[in-house]
């Protein structure tokens, strides 16, 4: 079956423009997550949905937003972009339901490389 | 509060020898840990996870870990190394009671012919 796949893979924006990705979990998967990724900072979690709802956020200012649709489809969207925003914007999908006490095995897409100039 | 330390930003190994990746973790219940590695350009794959039982966790690509409770440690192991295993690796760790993922920063490692 399809990977998650995450879109676009490359883009390049300037400071205080705004940007979309777009992620498509695998099918049946209805929790989606985000996570930026730099060099410095390592892999730190942005948020996560399910069944469109925002279950879990993390310490990321209101610039950074995000939805999903009724089709677990998610994008996230950051507003005036900063040149710290550059990275890597990867996308986890999950099968677990929430509050489940398995252990929640996230398949992740090939990411979005951000670069802000 | 939960965290995940790798030690190591880096790990060199030649090809053909054992290879270690150090994961140490706190919690405060019991947790579930589990080691991802990622190729470069491409996402995060998942390669074993423990959640009880035997302490010893085998995964794909011939990756095995070990749970040490005494010592909060979830170290990655193969006995022979591969060029191909080169790629970056993460250990994450959940406690029992709380959703949420926290990772460590990512070793390197790094397989010379």
């Amino acid at each position: 079956k399809a990977g998650v796949t995450q879109t676009p893979r490359y883009l390049i924006k300037t400071r205080g423009q705004q940007v979309t990705l777009s992620c498509s979990p695998i099918s049946g998967h209805r929790s989606v997550s985000w996570y930026q990724q730099t060099p410095g900072q390592g892999l730190q979690f942005l948020f996560e949905y399910f069944s469109e709802t925002q279950r879990n956020k993390g310490n990321f200012p209101g610039r950074f937003s995000g939805r999903q649709f009724s089709n677990s489809r998610s994008e996230m969207n950051v507003s005036t972009l900063e040149l710290g925003d550059s990275a890597l914007y990867l996308c986890a999908s999950s099968l677990i339901l929430p509050g489940s006490s398995g252990a929640n095995v996230l398949t992740f897409g090939a990411g979005s490389r951000l670069t802000v100039l | 509060a939960q965290s995940v330390a790798q030690p190591e930003d880096q790990v060199n190994v030649a090809e053909g020898n054992p290879l270690t990746v150090k994961c140490t973790y706190s919690v405060s219940g019991n947790p579930y840990l589990f080691w991802y590695v990622q190729y470069p350009n491409r996402g995060l794959q998942f390669l074993l996870k423990y959640i009880t039982g035997d302490n010893l966790v085998k995964g794909s690509y011939g990756f095995e870990a070990e749970f040490n409770k005494s010592q909060t440690s979830f170290h990655l192991k193969k006995p022979s190394a591969l060029v191909s295993d080169s790629a970056l690796y993460f250990c994450a760790v959940r406690e029992g009671s709380n959703y949420q993922l926290i990772w460590g920063a990512g070793t390197k490692l790094i397989i010379k012919p």
